[in-house]
């Protein structure tokens, strides 16, 4: 079957690190996306991982592992700006299937 | 980037009427596109996915005649919510992917359409 796994919300503190968990079981999977969305917007991409090991693109990192079914987002120097819902997204089948998300609150 | 533009903003309705959505892909050529619904603090539900010139695939549990998708040309795709209730009342989101355009990992998202039934 199909299913997939990531905190309902996390709270961090401005300038800190926080990583976003994603556990799935997805047949035909094809590589694991991460989304952000604001509220009242539409999501946009951040990033791709194909392979295991991790990419990094300015202050976000994901990561990958098939073997384990398991990749996270990794944010570093968070800004108030980066309060958003984050978004684990497997592709199978030409189609992404999105999670429920994840609430990031950031104090300051 | 590529841009993906829906039109209305946001629409309410009157129950039974019928409301056409609109989705544009302003600089590329969308062989695909995708419509996807989302209530309030839920995840996207995946509606149905588009390919230029062919009918629409349906996930399971959408209703093909209730949510009629067409997808003429390589840069438009529209939704047309027939008969509204208001349990219809969704943000509706459409995505696309295409010739230089990402792929199946990267998709572009519109800015979504907020839709009230009344």
């Amino acid at each position: 079957g199909q299913s997939l796994e990531q905190p309902s919300e996390v709270t961090a503190v401005e300038g800190a690190i926080v990583q976003i968990n994603c556990t799935y079981q997805t047949s035909g999977f094809y590589g694991l996306s991460w989304y952000q969305q604001h509220d009242g917007g539409a999501p946009t991409f951040l990033s791709y991982n194909a392979l295991d090991g991790l990419e990094e693109t300015g202050r976000f990192s994901s990561f990958l592992s098939r073997s384990d079914s398991y990749g996270y987002l990794l944010l570093q120097e968070l800004q108030m700006k980066d309060s958003a819902s984050y978004f684990c997204a497997p592709t199978r089948d030409d189609k992404i299937i999105f999670g429920k998300g994840t609430r990031l609150h950031i104090l300051p | 980037g590529a841009v993906v533009s829906q039109h209305p903003s946001w629409v309410i309705c009157k129950s039974g009427t019928s409301v056409k959505i609109e989705c544009r892909s302003l600089d590329f050529q969308a062989t695909t596109m995708f419509w996807y619904r989302q209530f309030p603090k839920q995840s996207l539900m995946l509606m149905a996915t588009s390919n230029e010139g062919s009918k629409a695939t349906y996930e399971q549990g959408v209703e093909k005649d209730k949510f009629l998708i067409n997808h003429a040309s390589l840069t438009l795709s529209t939704l047309t919510v027939t008969s509204a209730h208001p349990e219809d009342s969704s943000f509706y989101i459409c995505s696309a992917t295409g010739f230089g355009a990402g792929g199946v990992d990267e998709q572009f998202f519109g800015p979504g359409t907020r839709l009230t039934v009344l």
